[in-house]
């Protein structure tokens, strides 16, 4: 069964700081889309960036960024420069078909402090 | 352009009851999936509708069904309440229901089952 996995549940820092989310995930298929949400207290889940499988190179979003490790299944996430904005729970998903049916992982609490 | 307007945003029913759930999705998005999210269980996926057609439906018992009309507006049921059934029901649609259509979700119902 393909699963997310988030081991950090809460993260701090301050704000200007960079910070890195991690998220690893396990199927056996190779070709797949990989995402990060983030959930602010409106509950809407927005997209803050996303990844496939097949590309290389890292995604970039403005201040948000991929490490995107095939191989060792890691896709983790860096806010660069972060801001109280960014201050909401990110969920890592993985895309198992091509019909929008996420595996989400249970997500990280992120609190930017001023 | 509006964004996925799910109504109600709060709905408190009765163990037993059945409970109907809307989703209007972005103008000219065909496909639009349901999510359950709870604490214990995270984001858990329902099921997916394209033009009018399920195509994909989680692990959830038949006591939760949905439908699709053919303005591409989705409605979930959730029937013979329970408990464990309070949860944010999250709705989403995308373009064309592809890999490379991603995910608008609405700001979600809150179902509280007492």
């Amino acid at each position: 069964a393909q699963t997310v996995t988030q081991s950090q549940p809460e993260m701090s820092v301050q704000e200007a700081e960079t910070v890195t989310l991690s998220c690893t995930y396990d199927t056996s298929e190779n070709n797949y889309y990989l995402f990060w949400y983030k959930q602010p207290p409106s509950r809407q889940m927005i997209l803050v960036i996303r990844q496939e499988a097949y590309k290389q190179q890292n995604a970039t979003e403005n201040r948000f960024s991929v490490n995107f490790q095939k191989a060792a299944k890691s896709f983790s996430l860096k806010i660069s420069d972060s801001q109280l904005g960014d201050t909401a729970m990110y969920f890592c998903a993985f895309d198992i078909q091509g019909a929008q049916k996420l595996v989400f992982g249970q997500g990280t609490r992120l609190t930017i402090n001023p | 352009k509006a964004g996925v307007t799910q109504t109600p945003r709060y709905l408190i029913k009765t163990r037993g009851q059945q409970v109907t759930l809307s989703c209007s999705p972005i103008s000219g998005h065909r496909s639009v999936s349901w999510y359950q999210q709870t604490p214990g269980q995270g984001l858990q996926f329902l099921f997916e509708y394209f033009s009018e057609t399920q195509r994909n439906k989680g692990n959830f018992p038949g006591r939760f069904s949905g439908r699709q009309f053919s303005n591409s507006r989705s409605e979930m049921n959730v029937s013979t309440l329970e408990l464990g059934d309070s949860a944010l029901y999250l709705c989403a649609s995308s373009l064309v229901g592809s890999r490379n259509s991603p995910l608008h979700f609405g700001n979600g119902t809150r179902l509280t089952v007492t």
